[in-house]
């Protein structure tokens, strides 16, 4: 166990819809990240947050935003979903602004799945 | 965005037989290179990490080495067993002001028994 938790693991929604999922890093961590796993394309960064703010953008699409909360929690939003956005999406944490001797913690991530 | 070109994509060996999985980089500058050992159902997980300025680096059964001027770095998996069974990742963290992990696309090892 990770100690980095993901809601929910599992959903299903149809296109043009919204969702929202969920993180709650390791306690301390202050850093959150998001990578989006298709088939096709691997592990793909989306964004990371630090203490609050973002700190780095990958490719992340306009239809995607994220937040992290006081708490450190954080949320990703998928809005105006597409097929294509149909992928597991994972959460991952770490201590401080990096991955520090390499290591991401990552929870076991939510399966989106778009109809 | 991959910045790892990985390979093979996806491998078969026999029970006891040595994986190789191999990763090239780009001319950046980095400061570490982690593997991540991903089960079904599962997220990511840090199996070993090597920095450029060692050869080779040796946990059990998991050997990653480097060759810089080749720009490439490899995972081993000595006798290989059923339970090494998943899917790996190759990866790097840049040493700049940028600290977010790039992944490879991935190898999924089945090992056969």
């Amino acid at each position: 166990d990770s100690g980095v938790t993901q809601t929910p693991k599992h959903l299903i929604t149809a296109t043009g819809q919204r969702v929202t999922l969920r993180c709650s890093p390791r306690s301390g961590d202050l850093s959150v990240y998001w990578y989006q796993q298709s088939l096709d394309q691997g592990l793909q960064f989306l964004i990371q947050y630090y203490n609050g703010e973002e700190r780095a953008k990958g490719n992340i699409l306009e239809r995607f935003s994220a937040q992290q909360f006081p708490d450190l929690h954080s949320e990703l939003n998928l809005s105006s979903l597409e097929l294509g956005d149909s992928a597991l999406y994972f959460c991952a944490s770490s201590v401080g602004q990096g991955a520090r001797g390499g290591e991401l913690f990552f929870g076991e991530g939510s399966r989106l799945t778009v109809l | 965005q991959q910045q790892v070109k990985q390979s093979p994509q996806s491998l078969i060996v026999q029970k006891g037989g040595i994986s190789i999985i191999n990763c090239a980089y780009e001319n950046t500058a980095f400061d570490y290179f982690p593997w991540y050992q991903q089960f079904p159902g599962k997220g990511p997980a840090l199996l070993i990490a090597i920095r450029p300025d060692v050869s080779e680096k040796k946990e059990g059964r998991f050997t990653i080495s480097f060759n810089k001027s080749a720009k490439q770095f490899s995972l081993h998996i000595m006798d290989s067993q059923p339970g090494d069974s998943a899917t790996y990742f190759c990866a790097r963290r840049p040493c700049s002001n940028d600290y977010k992990l790039s992944f490879g696309a991935g190898t999924t090892v089945t090992v056969r028994a």
